[in-house]
This record gives C-alpha cells, sequence and structure tokens, in this order.
C-alpha cells in the first residue's frame, strides 16, 4: 500500500545548524507530498507541499523537493532556531485514493540555543 | 487560522462507557477527517467524510463511528470504550482533496484517557 517513511528521531541540534530529515514514499502513480510540522501542544499545520516531480516546495526557511526517482522528500533547513523545536510529519496522497493523506512517524526535532 | 474547534479538549471515561467527541467548522469545507495520534505511530485515519451524510473508513475504524449531518459537524463516537482508544484525536478539514494537493487543517486535539 501506499505509505511514507521518515527518519527517526530524536533529533537534537545547536541553534545555526543544518537540518535534514529524511522521507521516502512508496505509491504507485504520481502521489502529492506534504510535510506537516506539530509544534508543542497544537495540532498539526502544514510546512510545504510539492504536487509533482521536481516540484520544490519552501516555506520558513524549509525546503523539500519531489524526487521521483529515488521516491524521496527530504526536508532541509540551512540554519535552524530555537522555535524550529517540532515534530515533523512527512505525508503523502496517492492519486489512486485522493481522499486520504498517509504520515510517516514523525520526526521530532530538538534546537538547543 | 481556520475556524475548527473540537469538544471537549480533555475526557477521562471508563471502560465501556460511549463517547462522542465532535468536530465544529465555520470554514464550510468539503472534507472532514478524524486521526488519532499515538507515539510510535504518526496519525493515523479513523474515519471521513467527503459531504454531509457521505462517510467512509480509514485504517483504523474498528471501534468507532462517525456521523455528518451537517457541513460543519462531524461527529466520532466510540461505542464501548477500551484502554486501547487512549490517545489524542485530532479533527481536521480540507477544501479540496489532498490527492489534489489540498491543505488539511488541524483541530487543537482531543485528549482522551480510558481507564
Amino acid at each position: 500500500g501506499d505509505s511514507v517513511t521518515q527518519m527517526e528521531g530524536p533529533v537534537t541540534l545547536s541553534e545555526e545548524a543544518f537540518l535534514t530529515i529524511n522521507c521516502t514514499y512508496t505509491a504507485t502513480g504520481y502521489p502529492s507530498l506534504f510535510w506537516y510540522v506539530q509544534y508543542p501542544g497544537e495540532g498539526l499545520q502544514l510546512l510545504l507541499k510539492a504536487t509533482k516531480a521536481d516540484d520544490k516546495g519552501s516555506n520558513k526557511g524549509f525546503e523539500a523537493t519531489y524526487r521521483k526517482e529515488t521516491t524521496s522528500f527530504h526536508l532541509e533547513k540551512g540554519s535552524v532556531q530555537v522555535s524550529d523545536s517540532a515534530v515533523y510529519f512527512c505525508a503523502l496522497s496517492a492519486r489512486s485514493n485522493d481522499y486520504k493523506l498517509s504520515f510517516g512517524a514523525g520526526t521530532t526535532v530538538t534546537v538547543r540555543a | 487560522d481556520a475556524g475548527i474547534t473540537q469538544s471537549p479538549r480533555h475526557k477521562v471515561t471508563e471502560t465501556g462507557t460511549p463517547v462522542t467527541l465532535r468536530c465544529h467548522q465555520t470554514e464550510n469545507h468539503r472534507y472532514m477527517y478524524w486521526y488519532r495520534q499515538d507515539p510510535g505511530h504518526g496519525l493515523r485515519l479513523i474515519h471521513y467524510s467527503y459531504g454531509v451524510k457521505d462517510t467512509d473508513k480509514g485504517e483504523v475504524s474498528d471501534g468507532y463511528s462517525v456521523s455528518r449531518s451537517k457541513t460543519e459537524d462531524f461527529l466520532l463516537t466510540l461505542e464501548s470504550a477500551t484502554s486501547s482508544q487512549t490517545s489524542v484525536y485530532f479533527c481536521a478539514i480540507s477544501e479540496d482533496s489532498p490527492g489534489q494537493g489540498g491543505e488539511q487543517f488541524f483541530g487543537p486535539g482531543t485528549r482522551l484517557t480510558v481507564l
């Protein structure tokens, strides 16, 4: 079935460090790909998305590129801040099952001052 | 922020009792979803709705039922709560389906504890 696999955490970084969270997917066809973020005590919110191959989503200094050849959608940020401490979820919606989002297990990121 | 509320925000109940969680939106979005969040599992879809009285099962629907009689309300019922249903429940809404790149907006969550 359609699924996403993301790197396990937790990840702990110092401020201004480079962040990468790996996400790979399994799906038939051409899925839409998303990164959601959950700050402590809150619901999830969309961070960025890409709907076709080679698209780059970006928001708040975060970027991710839809790579069909490697079935990946890795999240990157060049210089993290303490406020980026959160849980990050990769998600997929396959064309064959439009109504649903399949989420990865989430990666907890903690940024230290 | 999308207008989406959940009630109650916290609930403690006993095994075997029925429980209903409510999701209310003011955005007039077509799609509504119920998820549960558990450590190590991310979010798992329980049920979803693609219109009034149009609902379908997600990946973890056993023990849960839903109803949507109005666009703005989506109810999740645990017919007979079990300890395995202790979790944080999130409602989400979207105007377009995620397969078309539609963004889901999430409510603040309901923390349910079944003793």
